[in-house]
């Protein structure tokens, strides 16, 4: 089974500074992993897709890579500002699926 | 175009009662899922249906719940007798085909009391 950790749970940044999320995961078989991003009390808001043949994959500020082999994936988002608090989630469906697994989230705050 | 919606957006309900869950997933998409998020936690697996047939139900906790799509589009969560536990956000996601982007729904809050 495929088990998703994201650490840290929680972050505080002041505007500006550039963030990194971090994303493990334990099996390498994956058919492509997905960060989103929910705002409390809302649903969940895709960010970017990588499919397994993909290293990163970059959209306006955000750039998420992958490396199958050692099983990570990282969100950079830069120059942070105060809209993009929220919490940040990775989710990776196996090549063998079609589900969705989970982290627990990483909770970004930013201070203005 | 119009997302994933779901309603009701909450729905509180007294313990042994039974509630339906509706999403109405982005029109063309066949692939549906519904997921259930606790708080503090990442969301879990409940079903995926491909089409009008479930797929893959092994997500679902218990035979308290079932879901249907008669008509491959509206989707309906039941949950029958609710408990307590049953208390979550449910989600609702949609895709065109089963390895695309997940599209999901704002999520419908259950409150068992």
């Amino acid at each position: 089974k495929q088990e998703v950790t994201q650490i840290p749970a929680a972050l505080s940044v002041p505007e500006g500074e550039n963030l990194v999320l971090n994303c493990s995961f334990t099996d390498s078989a994956i058919y492509n992993l997905q960060w989103f991003r929910q705002d409390p009390g809302k649903g969940l808001t895709s960010l970017l897709l990588i499919q397994s043949s993909q290293r990163e994959q970059t959209s306006g500020r955000l750039n998420a890579s992958l490396d199958k082999s050692s099983g990570r994936s990282t969100l950079y988002i830069a120059a942070s500002q105060p809209g993009d608090s929220a919490t940040y989630l990775c989710a990776l469906q196996s090549s063998n699926d079609y589900k969705l697994s989970f982290g627990a989230g990483t909770t970004v705050t930013v201070r203005a | 175009g119009a997302g994933v919606s779901q309603t009701p957006s909450n729905k509180v309900t007294e313990k042994g009662k039974y509630v339906e869950l509706r999403c109405d997933p982005i029109s063309g998409h066949t692939a549906l899922y519904w997921y259930r998020q606790s708080l503090g936690q990442g969301p879990e697996f409940l079903i995926y249906f491909q089409g009008t047939g479930a797929a893959d139900d092994s997500g679902l906790p218990n035979d308290r719940f079932f879901a249907v799509r008669p008509e491959g589009s509206v989707s309906t969560l039941k949950i029958q007798r609710t408990e307590r536990g049953d208390s979550a956000v449910y989600l609702c996601a949609s895709s065109f085909s089963q390895g695309g982007l997940k599209y999901f729904g704002p999520g419908t809050r259950l409150t068992v009391t």
